[in-house]
């Protein structure tokens, strides 16, 4: 299996300031298409995750442009470019690249 | 607009079996995946399997073998996990989660969540 590991495990953070998430797979996960399926999701609390981020780097459909995501292979990095009180919850990234589909720990954003 | 309705909560004793259903709607059924996630309380995030639910294919993760069942009913666009053998460590969140288009063959996203169902095992 893929093994997902983020960094860091809590990120307390200014409100206005920038956050960075990083995600490390234990394969390149790119896949024998070309395509690199490494996802985002934001689980705010008490809620289900929501899907920010796909194939890297790709906003789905009413993402803010604060987030943005880059990387390729085996590392990769989720950036929040000014935080806001509602980007507050745990950030997972997950790759599909291969089965068994897994998911990296999962990130604290938090407000300082 | 895309949704995904599940059951409601559920309390099970150690050796039960439990079946979540998921209906949806918004979307042609037959033409996307269908995920299932399951979250422990106060952890992190873990795949069980996925069904397709044009021909009712599955492919479970290696840790649910045996004890999982994933199965749709395309006339009222619902999908079912059932998990049997249950025991406390199986207390979670289980959400089924839409994927990508099944005639694509690949997984891009997990695009639309339900809002889960809790399974608590206890005796």
């Amino acid at each position: 299996d893929i093994v997902m590991t983020q960094t860091p495990l809590s990120s307390p953070v200014t409100l206005g300031q920038p956050a960075s998430i990083s995600c490390r797979s234990s394969q390149s996960l790119v896949h024998s298409d070309g395509n690199t399926y490494l996802s985002w999701l934001q689980q705010r609390p008490g809620q289900p995750p929501r899907l920010l981020i796909y194939k890297v780097s790709n906003r789905f459909s009413g993402v803010p442009d604060r987030f943005s995501g880059s990387g390729a292979g085996t590392d990769f990095t989720l950036k929040i470019s000014r935080v806001e009180a509602e980007d507050v919850g745990v950030y997972y990234c997950t790759q599909a690249t291969q089965f068994p589909l897994t998911f990296g720990g999962g990130t604290k954003v938090e407000i300082k | 607009q895309v949704h995904l309705v599940q059951s409601g909560a559920e309390v099970k004793k150690p050796g039960a079996s439990v079946k979540v259903s998921c209906k949806a709607s918004g979307y042609t059924f037959t033409s996307y995946y269908m995920h299932w996630v399951r979250q422990a309380p106060g952890q992190g995030l873990e795949w069980m399997g996925i069904i397709n639910p044009s021909g009712g294919s599955t492919s479970y993760a290696q840790k649910f073998q045996g004890r999982v069942t994933m199965t749709r009913h395309t006339s009222t666009s619902t999908v079912y996990m059932e998990l049997s053998s249950l025991r406390s460590e199986d207390t979670a969140v289980y959400y089924c989660t839409r994927g990508d288009i099944a005639a694509a063959g690949t997984h891009c996203y997990m695009d639309v969540w339900g809002k889960g169902t809790t399974v608590t095992v206890s005796s």
